[in-house]
């Protein structure tokens, strides 16, 4: 079975504070990916890695940033938090092979941001 | 521009009756179609897809059927179980690279009346 775990499930942290959200996969996923999610929005992408070190924007990138430093594991990086970036987060992961698009996520990350 | 479209916000059924939630999409390049259920505080998990070469996907009691000419898919839950009673993303992916970047529609809250 697939695992992917996130650091934690809720957090809660002041305006213009940095935040770290990890996650790690023990499955050698090649693929990891950050939404957040909120409601009437459905999953939004923020970033996504494809490798080791290697990064991409996805749909509402600004105000985030990520890390890969190893292949199990990818940070989401709030550089200082705002209350508009109070959001349930979620990571994913999938592999890159074949036809296998699944992706696969984790428990989920509530931040909330005063 | 939101390619892919859950038009019904939520849907309200009983128990051991069908579950039909409908999902619309606007890119033909999409290839690849996936539908997850999400639980409050917890992270989606996959529960089924279906390939454009196909036109329906059967497990268990979850069916998801493709009409590509009107760009419509649907999942049929029969029979619903309150245990059902959950959000419900489709997700479409195909438009090229090796990261299989989904998209998301916004959700359908299916509540399941005992």
């Amino acid at each position: 079975d697939v695992k992917v775990t996130q650091s934690s499930r809720y957090l809660v942290k002041r305006t213009g504070e940095k935040v770290f959200l990890e996650c790690v996969q023990d499955m050698d996923h090649e693929n990891m990916f950050w939404y957040r999610q909120d409601p009437g929005l459905g999953l939004r992408l923020i970033y996504f890695s494809y490798d080791v070190k290697m990064k991409e924007k996805g749909d509402i990138p600004e105000g985030y940033s990520v890390s890969r430093e190893k292949k199990e594991r990818f940070s989401l990086i709030l550089e200082s938090a705002s209350t508009n970036q109070t959001s349930m987060y979620l990571c994913a992961s999938s592999l890159s092979a074949g036809g296998l698009k699944t992706q696969y996520f984790g428990p989920g990350t509530r931040l909330l941001v005063l | 521009d939101q390619q892919v479209k859950q038009n019904s916000p939520s849907l309200s059924v009983q128990e051991g009756r069908i579950s039909i939630l409908n999902c619309d999409y606007t890119n033909s390049m999409f290839d690849y179609f996936l539908w997850y259920k999400k639980y409050p505080a917890e992270g989606p998990t996959f529960l089924i897809s279906i390939s454009s070469i196909k036109d329906k996907n059967e497990d268990g009691r979850f069916t998801v059927f493709l009409n590509k000419s009107a760009k419509h898919l649907s999942l049929h839950i029969v029979p619903s179980q309150p245990g059902d009673s959950a959000v419900y993303f489709c997700a479409a992916t195909g438009l090229g690279g090796a990261t299989n970047k989904l998209i998301f529609g916004t959700g359908t809250l299916l509540a399941v009346q005992p």
